[in-house]
């Protein structure tokens, strides 16, 4: 079962702008992944924000997470062509296990 | 040092025949898991070694699937009778756990094995 919704599903912008993604999870969580997929295969681990943060700088990437809310979001600032790629959340469970979203796809044009 | 390995990259089947799909973590990961991403959705978990024992096996979706690790290494997926609604992406992922109950360890994934059931 995936663990809730992220939006959107598609992204579109140009190079230079920021892309913002959002994450909305079901439980209680300890933290909160964010990974990165290029076509379809291997997914990258890109950051991870705990559960008593409220924002995490990484680079370009910038996570906020609102417990309260139960939602986070992946911001990528000056994006590059490169960051074309689906990104997803994801959480922990207490066995190890990851739950994660249903993914955006991001395009970046040049 | 060498990543998270999947063997075959690709694999076409018929309906009903038997798949084995091989993952190899890195080096000293004692956890190692496996995930099923359909089209379009994000990976969904299947089952997790920790060392040679399956710890977490409650995402496999019914008795036709099957994975071993045997001497806490390499693993294998087995798909019996295969359907073509088992048609995906199989990920394989490890991480070497810290212990802490807060579940920070970061999973390295494979490259992933695109199953086709024709």
């Amino acid at each position: 079962s995936q663990q809730g919704e992220e939006d959107p599903q598609a992204l579109s912008i140009q190079e230079g702008e920021n892309a913002t993604m959002n994450c909305s999870y079901k439980t209680s969580i300890n933290n909160l992944q964010w990974y990165r997929q290029n076509s379809g295969r291997g997914l990258v681990h890109l950051i991870l924000i705990r559960s008593n943060e409220r924002e995490k700088h990484s680079g370009r990437l910038r996570v906020t997470l609102d417990t309260s809310k139960k939602s986070s979001s992946l911001l990528i600032t000056a994006s590059r062509a490169a960051d074309t790629a689906s990104y997803f959340c994801a959480t922990p469970s207490n066995t190890g296990k990851l739950i994660f979203g249903q993914g955006t796809t991001l395009q970046v044009k040049p | 040092g060498a990543g998270v390995s999947q063997t075959p990259s690709n694999k076409v089947t018929e309906k009903g025949k038997y798949v084995e799909l091989r993952c190899d973590p890195i080096s000293g990961h004692t956890a190692l898991y496996w995930y099923r991403q359909s089209l379009g959705q994000g990976p969904e978990f299947l089952i997790y070694f920790q060392g040679t024992g399956a710890a977490d096996d409650s995402g496999l979706p019914n008795d036709r699937f099957f994975a071993v690790r045997p001497e806490g290494s390499v693993s294998t997926l087995k798909i019996q009778r295969t359907e073509r609604g088992d048609s995906a992406v199989y990920l394989c992922a490890s991480s070497s756990p810290t212990g802490s109950p807060l579940r920070t360890d970061t999973q390295y994934f494979g490259p992933g094995t695109r199953l086709t059931v024709l």
